[in-house]
């Protein structure tokens, strides 16, 4: 079973740029989430799909961080314009029970 | 104060010790997991448990709802098991059923050293 595929890997950008990241959940798993990880924390949840509908979006910055999962597969996740702050790993993970299956994430560092 | 504290933040110990990692939760959940994540890897779930007590090879998990409080032993422990070893709660009816999104606690980075 193919796991869960993110992209990019790694991603460098200036302050106020933009930048998107992909994910493509493992197949037949309606709930996807997004992740925020700042080095030496936890993972935060940002936001969390059931199919192409949001569940929860309490935690993402909306003034600045958008995603979307068309068609109830592939999810994108952007930020317009960056912050300093912003650079993280970007963890997306889905599920079809209980249990939660992580990609490999998105290392931004925002200069 | 956050959700989800782990306890201890970073830990060492030599090849073939038992190994206790702690989490205490202060929300009410449906289940708390345990996840691993190697240096520049994904996370990995270990463990999903409401209740008891799990085992899989030389990792053992218990949970005490009374308490809200969870711990994650390894025994005989190898260098291999060096990670950092996560604590995360899912909330009930947060998402109306399903998996809901997890509250994760900061990590325990354990060095295990031949």
């Amino acid at each position: 079973e193919a796991g869960v595929a993110q992209s990019p890997r790694y991603k460098i950008i200036e302050k106020r740029q933009s930048v998107a990241f992909w994910c493509n959940p493992i197949s037949g798993h309606a709930t996807l989430y997004w992740y925020q990880q700042i080095l030496g924390q936890g993972p935060k949840l940002l936001i969390q799909f059931q199919n192409n509908g949001v569940v929860d979006d309490s935690q993402l910055p909306k003034d600045r961080f958008s995603a979307e999962r068309l068609k109830g597969v592939d999810s994108t996740l952007k930020i317009q314009p960056a912050k300093l702050e912003d650079s993280a790993v970007y963890l997306c993970a889905s599920s079809f029970a209980y249990e939660q299956y992580f990609g490999p994430g998105t290392r931004l560092t925002v200069t | 104060k956050n959700e989800v504290e782990q306890s201890p933040q970073n830990l060492t110990a030599q090849e073939g010790e038992f190994i206790t990692i702690n989490c205490s939760y202060s929300v009410g959940i449906s289940a708390l997991h345990w996840l691993q994540q190697h240096p520049g890897g994904g996370i990995v779930s270990l463990f999903m448990l409401s209740s008891g007590k799990k085992k899989h090879g030389r990792l053992i998990a218990t949970i005490n709802i009374q308490e809200k409080h969870s711990s994650l032993h390894i025994t005989a422990s190898h260098p291999r098991d060096s990670a950092v070893y996560i604590c995360a709660v899912s909330r009930p009816g947060y998402s109306g059923g399903g998996a809901d999104g997890l509250t994760f606690g900061k990590g325990t980075h354990l060095i295990i050293q031949p």
